[in-house]
């Protein structure tokens, strides 16, 4: 099947920082990735749409100008934690999706993100 | 809004034991529907999926699910578990309109004892 490459898959950073995390297509490309938090315990929780080429379409609540992601090519998306703090602290998760409609999603690895 | 809702958290079976897994969401349009599977340490993967047709679909490791338009209800089904089954199970659904965006369900940890 399809790889997703996710990068970091652990990270601590302090409060105020920024932290970039990597989501990669290594063998098919990816036109729409997704951005998911899951917190412990519970679901996936959408975070926004990443589509190559335009602007991310972000779900309700989630604030954009904290949660940067851009998807400059059809195998990389990025998103980055601008001056994190301790509350977003989680585990963030991307897919990559394969089919018109949306058939299949790969998913990365995650990354747990930790903010002191 | 759309949701998905998953009737139990956890659940602790024996092996050979069956398994059904509930599931029910909330959209009244057209929807596709997903079982995921993350085993300990892994990646998510898909189980399996249902778009048109037949509503009982069969998926991997001998995963069934049925789709029951009239309850909303898409539950999956094993006629006898494996300890190999122990996992997270999710329950999602996509829709037709709205960039077919995925949304997940709580998730079920099932524990097969051997």
């Amino acid at each position: 099947g399809a790889v997703v490459s996710q990068h970091p898959s652990w990270v601590i950073c302090k409060s105020g920082t920024s932290v970039k995390i990597e989501c990669r297509s290594l063998d098919f490309q990816a036109t729409t990735m997704f951005w998911y938090r899951q917190f412990p315990k519970q679901s996936l929780m959408l975070m926004a749409t990443s589509n190559e080429g335009s602007k991310a379409t972000y779900e309700q609540g989630v604030e954009k100008d904290k949660f940067l992601i851009n998807h400059a090519s059809l195998t990389l998306s990025t998103l980055t934690v601008t001056s994190a703090h301790p509350e977003d602290s989680s585990f963030y998760i991307c897919s990559a999706r394969v089919g018109s409609r949306g058939e299949k999603l790969f998913f990365g690895s995650g990354t747990q993100l930790s903010v002191l | 809004a759309q949701s998905v809702s998953q009737h139990n958290h956890h659940v602790i079976l024996s092996e050979a034991a069956s398994l059904e897994l509930g599931c029910n969401y909330s959209y009244g349009g057209t929807v596709n529907l997903f079982w995921y599977v993350q085993y300990p340490g892994q990646h998510l993967q898909l189980l399996l999926k249902y778009f048109s047709g037949d509503p009982l679909v069969k998926g991997i490791k001998g995963f069934e699910a049925e789709f029951i338009k009239s309850k909303f209800s898409f539950n999956l089904r094993k006629p006898s578990v494996q300890w190999s089954d122990t996992a997270e199970y999710f329950c999602a659904v996509n829709e037709n309109t709205g960039g077919f965006k995925t949304i997940f369900g709580a998730g079920t940890r099932l524990f097969v004892k051997a």
